[in-house]
């Protein structure tokens, strides 16, 4: 099993533009979620989801859409880049709807300029 | 308020010494908490929850209702313990979906 998965690893975006992070996991978890790491902040969650089709916000969903279509797959998708939201971003799911143990994907570091 | 505050950003010990990272909590009734752990160029995992009573790797945590506290410990530190080290709250209610981490404390263990 290759667990959870975000691409890219690394990503530099001006001011304005969009994309979006993707996560994967094949381990049949219900929930996932997305959360950015910056120094001295820890880990905040953005948005996260307890199966396909229902999602929720988090402490810092501005900015940030998420959908979920599939069990597997939960993107994250930055509407109009900014500075602020320069950070590294974390993809984790668990089994069950609630929380359990998380785990965690390798991380994308992203630079908005 | 759901809130974790870990008061130290930075904390450093010589190898087999003993070290606690505290961890300090605002929760209404009787919270779920953990411990999760960075080691250098690995993902984050968790290492204990206190609902298990567990000792992992030498590490416990216990809850502390009166201090609201769910401190780690280790007693005699190892140099492979050096990492970054969240404490964790599990949300409640409307926000029972949502687990809230501290700001991290970053341990170091010196040969």
């Amino acid at each position: 099993n290759a667990g959870v998965t975000q691409t890219p690893k690394f990503q530099v975006l001006k001011t304005g533009q969009s994309m979006t992070l993707q996560c994967a996991q094949d381990m049949n978890h219900e929930y996932m979620s997305w959360y950015r790491q910056d120094p001295g902040m820890g880990l905040r969650l953005i948005h996260y989801s307890v199966g396909a089709g229902i999602t929720d916000q988090g402490e810092v969903p501005n900015g940030y859409n998420v959908s979920r279509s599939t069990t597997e797959d939960f993107p994250l998708r930055l509407l109009s880049a900014a500075p602020s939201q320069t950070s590294v971003y974390f993809c984790a799911s668990s089994y069950g709807t609630g929380i359990n143990e998380q785990y965690f994907g390798p991380g994308t570091r992203l630079t908005v300029t | 308020a759901q809130r974790v505050t870990q008061p130290e950003k930075l904390l450093s010990v010589f190898k087999g010494a003993p070290v606690e990272l505290k961890c300090n909590y605002s929760y209404s009734g009787s919270p779920e908490l953990f411990w999760y752990v960075q080691y250098s160029r690995q993902r984050l995992q968790l290492l204990l929850r206190h609902i298990s009573r567990e000792s992992i790797k030498g590490f416990t945590a216990d809850l502390n209702k009166g201090e609201t506290s769910f401190h780690l410990k280790k007693p005699f530190a190892q140099e492979e313990d050096s990492a970054m080290y969240y404490c964790a709250l599990k949300g409640r209610g409307s926000t029972l979906g949502r687990l809230y981490f501290g700001r991290g404390t970053q341990l170091t263990v010196w040969p």
